[in-house]
């Protein structure tokens, strides 16, 4: 089956902890992109991804950090510089040339 | 700042009637609309997309631009118990790198059986 997944599904850490989320496609995309979503509020995005080695912050880069050496996988490290952790964490990805995105089923993380 | 604008609900609607959603966004040059759902504690689905040059149905579900007032819409017609979710409304800004989206916060869905 085609898809993304994500995992782990939840996480929780302790404040000062670095954290990596992962993400894995299989639809042969091309770009890829990490959100981060808050209770009430639209999704905002933290990094996106073109190619393979490429990667561009988004809106809130602040304290994460990505990384793309294989097409199939966007890793994304939430570091302790983040001040609010604490989100629901999604994956997406596209294919070339097009603008439609397909999302994972996305991570929890809880940051005490 | 590039906004999208949603009314964030709920709407409520009984079911089988008409559920109209609607979204403003700033960019004039915006060129591609899409249409997400989400169900509490999923991840955005996607279930309908247009571009500027027409509107759009797929079985009970219609998308709609109207590009001089720069909004566009979804109608989801005999709505039903199942579509209860929060639909986010997601525009291309024009001119940025990449396939870039702006995600409005979304609007709350209730059908009531």
């Amino acid at each position: 089956d085609g898809g993304i997944t994500q995992s782990p599904k939840y996480l929780f850490r302790k404040e000062g902890q670095n954290v990596t989320l992962s993400c894995e496609q299989n639809l042969n995309h091309d770009a890829m992109y990490w959100y981060r979503q808050d209770p009430g509020q639209g999704l905002r995005l933290i990094y996106y991804s073109q190619i393979v080695n490429d990667f561009q912050k988004g809106d809130i880069a602040e304290g994460y950090s990505v990384s793309r050496e294989k097409k199939e996988s966007f890793p994304l490290t939430v570091t302790s510089a983040q001040k609010n952790p604490t989100a629901f964490y999604l994956c997406a990805s596209s294919p070339r040339d097009r603008n439609e995105q397909y999302f994972g089923p996305g991570t929890r993380l809880t940051v005490t | 700042q590039k906004e999208v604008e949603q009314n964030s609900g709920p709407l409520s609607v009984p079911e089988g009637a008409i559920a109209s959603l609607n979204c403003t966004y700033s960019d004039r040059g915006s060129q591609s609309f899409f249409w997400y759902r989400q169900y509490s504690g999923k991840s955005p689905e996607l279930i309908m997309f247009i571009y500027s040059n027409g509107d759009k149905e797929d079985g009970r579900f219609t998308a709609q631009l109207n590009k001089a007032s720069q909004y566009v819409s979804l109608l989801i017609r005999d709505s039903q118990p199942s579509d209860s979710a929060t639909y986010l409304c997601a525009v291309t800004p024009e001119g940025e790198y990449g396939n870039k989206l702006v995600f409005g916060a979304g609007t709350i869905l209730r059908v009531k059986s």
